[in-house]
């Protein structure tokens, strides 16, 4: 089975960095992608990683150990504008559909 | 570039009645995925289409709801005699063509279906 597993909720301060984990089971891999969801609104594409390693975009950065089945995203320099819920998501085969966790609430305060 | 459209924004159903719901994807976008998204819960993939193909629909229920993505025109996603639990929002996503693994899917702005 799938199973995909991050935080419910998460807190931060304005200007600190903060660590979101994810930790995956599938019945296979291809690609493990990040999205931001802002209420009521669209997923949009964060990152995307499918070596270990770390992949940095900006603010944001996306790491990933495939053998430990494990990723993180890293949010620096958090702005008020960061609080959203962050989609991990797994490309278990092919290149067909993706299998998302919960989501991690992240409430940014001043 | 217009991104992913969807349309309605916002459906009310009563008991027993259809919903349809459409997806246009991005332009040079062949591929069309619907999800759900219940409150407190993550996306949940539904089904996978090309153009007059169904790719993948192990998460579709299998009674009540269809898809279906014409040569012409947008993707429908079709529930007939909804019930309340059928609540929920309802995203599109759309993707190029197979050719680059790091190829992700955009998303629309969703429907939101409401059964009373």
């Amino acid at each position: 089975g799938q199973n995909i597993d991050q935080p419910t909720e998460m807190t931060a301060t304005e200007g600190a960095i903060v660590q979101i984990n994810c930790t995956y089971q599938t019945s296979g891999f291809n690609g493990l992608f990040w999205y931001q969801q802002h209420a009521g609104e669209a997923p949009t594409f964060l990152s995307y990683n499918v070596l270990d390693g770390l992949e940095e975009k900006g603010r944001f950065s996306s790491f990933l150990s495939r053998s430990k089945g494990y990723s993180y995203l890293l949010l620096k320099e958090l702005q008020m504008k960061d609080s959203a819920s962050y989609l991990c998501a797994v490309r278990d085969r092919g290149y067909s559909t993706l299998t998302f966790g919960k989501g991690t609430m992240l409430l940014v305060s001043p | 570039n217009a991104g992913v459209m969807q349309n309605p924004r916002h459906l009310v159903r009563r008991r027993g009645q259809e919903a349809r719901l459409r997806c246009s994807p991005m332009k040079g976008h062949s591929h069309v995925y619907w999800y759900r998204q219940l409150p407190e819960e993550g996306l949940k993939f539904m089904v996978y289409l090309q153009k007059e193909n169904i790719i993948d629909e192990s998460g579709m229920p299998k009674e009540r709801f269809s898809a279906e993505f014409p040569k012409e025109g947008p993707s429908i996603l079709r529930i007939q005699q909804v019930v309340r639990g059928d609540s929920a929002a309802y995203f599109c996503a759309s993707s190029p063509p197979v050719g680059r693994a790091s190829e992700t899917q955009y998303f629309g702005p969703g429907t939101r279906l409401l059964v009373l």
